[in-house]
């Protein structure tokens, strides 16, 4: 059974930084690509960053992009989500998420049941 | 960025009715679209990739179809457990991007 388990979150302050961090079990993690996707409060869903299976590759939405790193550690079969210079528009559930395989990257199979990040002087 | 527009914001269906939910992208998305179920306090759950293709375990009740900028998700023979948010996507281009959800009640 495929389980994703997503840790880190929390309330911090604007400016502040942050690191999730997804544990994977049930699935070879080191063979797929990964996603970090996001939802604000009664919101809808925003993908937020890709890290292909080896990491050769990263992309990231506009809004995220120079503040969040997305990285992963096969050996330890985890995925990061580095936040830094936080925002309040951040607030969010972050959902960890991979691809079904190397050639379709795009779209998201299994779901953690997400870490909430909340940002607040 | 590809913008995904989709209606009704929101729905209320009978039970063994058929609904439609639709998605218009604002450019041509080749195959690349999926569709998720999101039920209160859980994480959205893949129900179709490739504008129609059902993953395992989804009822053949859920259908997906279009082409160029137009797509729409079916459920036939609505049921109870069908209620929740559906958000179509698209990953043709980066940034991918999400529908803004069509909330689904049992009338």
């Amino acid at each position: 059974e495929v389980q994703l388990v997503e840790s880190g979150g929390g309330l911090v302050k604007p400016g502040s930084s942050l690191k999730l961090s997804c544990v994977a079990s049930g699935f070879t993690f080191s063979g797929y690509g990964m996603h970090w996707i996001r939802q604000a409060p009664k919101k809808g869903l925003e993908w937020i960053a890709l890290i292909y299976y080896d990491s050769s590759n990263k992309y990231y939405a506009d809004s995220v992009k120079g503040r969040f790193t997305i990285s992963r550690d096969n050996s330890k079969n985890s995925l990061y989500l580095e936040m830094n210079s936080l925002r309040s528009e951040d607030t969010a559930m972050y959902y960890c998420a991979n691809a079904p395989d190397y050639g379709s990257l795009w779209y998201f199979d299994y779901w953690g049941q997400g870490v909430m990040v909340t940002v607040s002087s | 960025d590809i913008q995904m527009t989709q209606s009704p914001h929101s729905l209320s269906a009978s039970l063994g009715e058929t609904v439609s939910i639709e998605c218009l992208t604002s450019e041509g998305i080749s195959n690349y679209l999926a569709w998720y179920q999101q039920k209160p306090g859980k994480s959205p759950q893949l129900l179709i990739n490739y504008i129609s293709s059902l993953q395992d375990g989804v009822p053949s009740r859920f259908s997906g179809s279009g082409s160029g900028t137009q797509y729409s998700l079916k459920i036939s023979n609505m049921q109870p457990e069908d209620e929740g948010v559906y958000y179509c996507q698209q990953g043709y281009k980066y940034p991918f991007t999400f529908g803004s959800g069509t909330n689904l009640e049992i009338k």
